[in-house]
C-alpha cells in the first residue's frame, strides 16, 4: 500500500528564512506526488506536482521540490519565507489503482514569525 | 469556469438528523472525488465518480453515506442519522481521466453535529 510522511506537524521560520518541508513516501511503483497548500476555512491548492521527467519541479509561489528516488523523499522548499505562505500543506502520492486518487500526508503547519 | 463549487460551506446539525451536500465540479472534468478532511488530518478519499458511474467506495463510507452524481455533471453527497463523528469538512475534486491529471479542489463543506 502507499502512503506518505510528513514529518513535523509545525514548522516554524523567520520571514526571509528557508523554508523547508519534508515528506517522505511509500510506493512500489514509479509515483506520482504532490504537495497542496490550504488556507483556514479553505480547499486544497495544488502548488506543483512530479510525474515524469525532471526531478526538480518548480510550483506556484516561488516554491519548488525536488524527487528524490533513492531516498523516497520529496521535500518542498522556498528560499525566503513570506509571511503570507503561512498555512497548512499537504505531500500527497497518487494511488496506484485506476481510481487515481490521492492518499494524504497528516499535513505541516508552517508558521511565519515577523 | 469558476473552478469547483460546494454548498453549503457550513452546516450545522442535530445529531440524528439528514444532511445533503452538494458539489459542482469543472465542467469538462469527467472525473469527481470526495475526500473527508478532520482536524488535524490530511484528506481521506470516500468515493470517485467517472461521469455518472460511483466507480469506488472507501469502507469509511459508511452504510449512512451515500453520493449520486446522476448526469455526470454535479454530485450530491448524503449522510444519514448523522453522528457526532461526522463532523469533519467535506471536499469535493474534480480532474480529467488522465493519470498526472491534476485534481482541482473546492472550498468545502464543514459539517458540525451537535
Amino acid at each position: 500500500a502507499q502512503s506518505v510522511t510528513q514529518l513535523g506537524s509545525h514548522v516554524s521560520v523567520s520571514e526571509g528564512a528557508l523554508v523547508l518541508l519534508r515528506c517522505n513516501y511509500s510506493s512500489s511503483v514509479p509515483p506520482y506526488l504532490f504537495w497542496y497548500v490550504q488556507y483556514p476555512n479553505q480547499g486544497l491548492q495544488l502548488l506543483l506536482k512530479y510525474t515524469t521527467g525532471a526531478t526538480l519541479v518548480k510550483g506556484i509561489n516561488g516554491f519548488e521540490a525536488e524527487f528524490k528516488k533513492s531516498e523516497t523523499s520529496f521535500h518542498l522548499t522556498k528560499p525566503s519565507a513570506h509571511m503570507s505562505d503561512a498555512a497548512e500543506y499537504f505531500c500527497a502520492v497518487r494511488g496506484m489503482d485506476s481510481s487515481y486518487k490521492l492518499i494524504f500526508g497528516s499535513g505541516t503547519r508552517l508558521l511565519v514569525r515577523p | 469556469d469558476t473552478g469547483v463549487s460546494q454548498d453549503p460551506r457550513h452546516k450545522i446539525t442535530k445529531r440524528g438528523q439528514n444532511v445533503t451536500f452538494r458539489c459542482d465540479p469543472i465542467s469538462e472534468h469527467n472525473r469527481l472525488y470526495w475526500y473527508r478532511q478532520t482536524l488535524g488530518q490530511g484528506p481521506e478519499f470516500l468515493t470517485y465518480f467517472q461521469n455518472e458511474a460511483q466507480l469506488e467506495k472507501s469502507r469509511l463510507l459508511s452504510d449512512r453515506f451515500s453520493a449520486e452524481r446522476p448526469k455526470g455533471s454535479f454530485s450530491t453527497l448524503e449522510i444519514q442519522r448523522t453522528e457526532q463523528g461526522d463532523s469533519a469538512m467535506y471536499l469535493c475534486a474534480s480532474s480529467l481521466d488522465l493519470q498526472g491529471a491534476s485534481r482541482t479542489f473546492g472550498s468545502g463543506t464543514r459539517l458540525t453535529v451537535v
